[in-house]
């Protein structure tokens, strides 16, 4: 079964840290280009971060760079996403996705959810 | 880079055929044939049911279609079905290789 399952989330402090994974299986991972796509409680979609294949290029939304980082390691069909710095407007589902090209993504977990709060 | 722009809501009636417009610029929608279009149930994951503009993903019924003309996409559904019902988003790949969303439509099916 093609899957990706997210852990990680949770409550955290204004200006505190959370590393999200992403675990894929079910598919070649090294194929697919990986995202983090996050949702705000009762908002639209907003795309987040994108890294290819082999890790070599990264990318970023305007709001997040600088504060987050996406890795993943092949080896163990991983996808990370190490936030920083957080904010309170940074609370959200947030979700990995894989696509195989044109920045379509066709494989999503079901979302981890991030709270930053005092 | 503000969202792409979508219908807030649109309707139809079982049977019908609706078109929800995701309207951008030169920049994106308007510069790369890289506009994909996701369907989105409450409390669950997006499903992409459309990608470059115009193709469907294997399993994707064929009541959905994709068009753009210029600077705005479109995302055609129809025979209206209660199952349609629910949250449409856009995206486009960007010259500033980001991706941008639309806001989102919600589909009624009346």
């Amino acid at each position: 079964e093609v899957q990706l399952v997210e852990s990680g989330g949770g409550l955290v402090q204004p200006g505190g840290s959370l590393r999200l994974s992403c675990a894929a299986s079910g598919f070649i991972f090294t194929n697919y280009w990986m995202t983090w796509v996050r949702q705000a409680p009762g908002k639209g979609l907003e795309w987040v971060a994108a890294i290819r294949q082999d890790g070599n290029e990264r990318y970023y939304v305007d709001s997040v760079r600088g504060r987050f980082t996406i890795s993943r390691d092949n080896a163990k069909n991983s996808l990370y996403l190490q936030t920083n710095s957080l904010r309170a407007e940074d609370t959200a589902v947030y979700y990995c996705a894989g696509g195989t090209g044109s920045w379509a993504f066709d494989i999503w977990g079901q979302g981890t959810m991030v709270t930053v709060s005092s | 880079q503000s969202a792409l722009t979508q219908p807030a809501s649109v309707s139809g009636s079982p049977g019908q055929s609706i078109t929800i417009s995701c309207a951008g610029t030169s920049s994106d929608v308007g510069g790369y044939k890289y506009v994909s279009w996701y369907q989105q149930h409450p409390g669950k994951a997006p499903k992409l049911m459309i990608f470059d503009v115009t193709t469907r993903p294997s399993g994707v019924s064929n009541r959905f279609s994709g068009s753009q003309s210029g600077n705005t996409a479109s995302l055609t559904i129809s025979g209206l079905q209660a199952e349609d019902e629910g949250d449409y988003y856009c995206s486009s790949y960007t010259s500033s290789r980001t991706l941008l969303f639309g806001g989102g439509t919600k589909l009624s099916v009346l």
